[in-house]
């Protein structure tokens, strides 16, 4: 199977911490999509890595894409309570998006 | 930008009525959309990929009969659910997929379904 492991599956922080969280697969895949889903609403895209290695920024957000391209993360400096969501990586197969089972965050003023 | 809404974004129906469940990309045309189911607390669930001008894929263990899709247009696709039955509650999200972008779906809010 080629699944998504993500890690972990909860996390609850305070306000101005740093926290990272992982998706993880066995198998190479050619690009990874990071989504975030607040309740109730749809996920949103943050960002697409394709290239192994690469690293993208989103104003407090850095993600990595693995070099191997089996892996990525996700790194969010000083959490504010707006980025409390579940975090959703997805990967392409077949046309179709494959997700992970997401990190849910929590971040308490 | 690339914008995708759902309507209704809830509904509540009782056992054994239909309830339909429309999609739109409001800025762009779509000829492939998909729809996702999601329980409480877990990830999106590929339901089945609908194709414009051509019947739906459905994904392993999802009931074609049941689960009705229509994709009429570029910007339109629809989910209905047939006598639906209260395990059917869930949230369920459609996506369309932007000519152009590798792989990239923009989803809807979602609509939740309520069934008593």
């Amino acid at each position: 199977t080629q699944l998504l492991e993500q890690s972990p599956q909860f996390l609850s922080i305070q306000e101005g911490e740093n926290l990272t969280v992982y998706c993880n697969s066995s198998s190479v895949f050619s690009s990874l999509q990071w989504y975030r889903q607040e309740p109730g609403e749809g996920p949103v895209l943050l960002v697409t890595v394709v290239t192994g290695g690469e690293v993208k920024k989103l104003k407090r957000l850095t993600f990595q894409f693995g070099d191997a391209r089996k892996d990525s993360s996700l790194h969010i400096t000083a959490a504010q309570p707006g980025d409390t969501g579940l975090y959703l990586c997805a990967r392409g197969s077949q046309g179709n998006l494959i997700f992970g089972k997401g990190t849910k965050l929590s971040v308490k003023p | 930008g690339a914008v995708v809404s759902q309507h209704p974004s809830w509904v509540i129906c009782k056992s054994g009525t239909s309830v339909k469940i429309e999609c739109r990309s409001l800025d762009f045309q779509a000829t492939t959309m998909f729809w996702y189911r999601q329980f409480p607390k877990q990830s999106l669930m590929l339901m089945a990929t609908s194709n414009e001008g051509s019947k739906a894929t459905y994904e392993q263990g999802v009931e074609k009969d049941k689960f009705l899709i229509n994709h009429a247009s570029l910007t339109l696709s629809t989910l209905t659910v047939t006598s639906a039955h209260p395990e059917d509650s869930s949230f369920y999200i459609c996506s369309a997929r932007k000519p152009g972008r590798d792989n990239e779906q923009f989803f809807g809010p979602g609509t939740r379904l309520t069934v008593l």
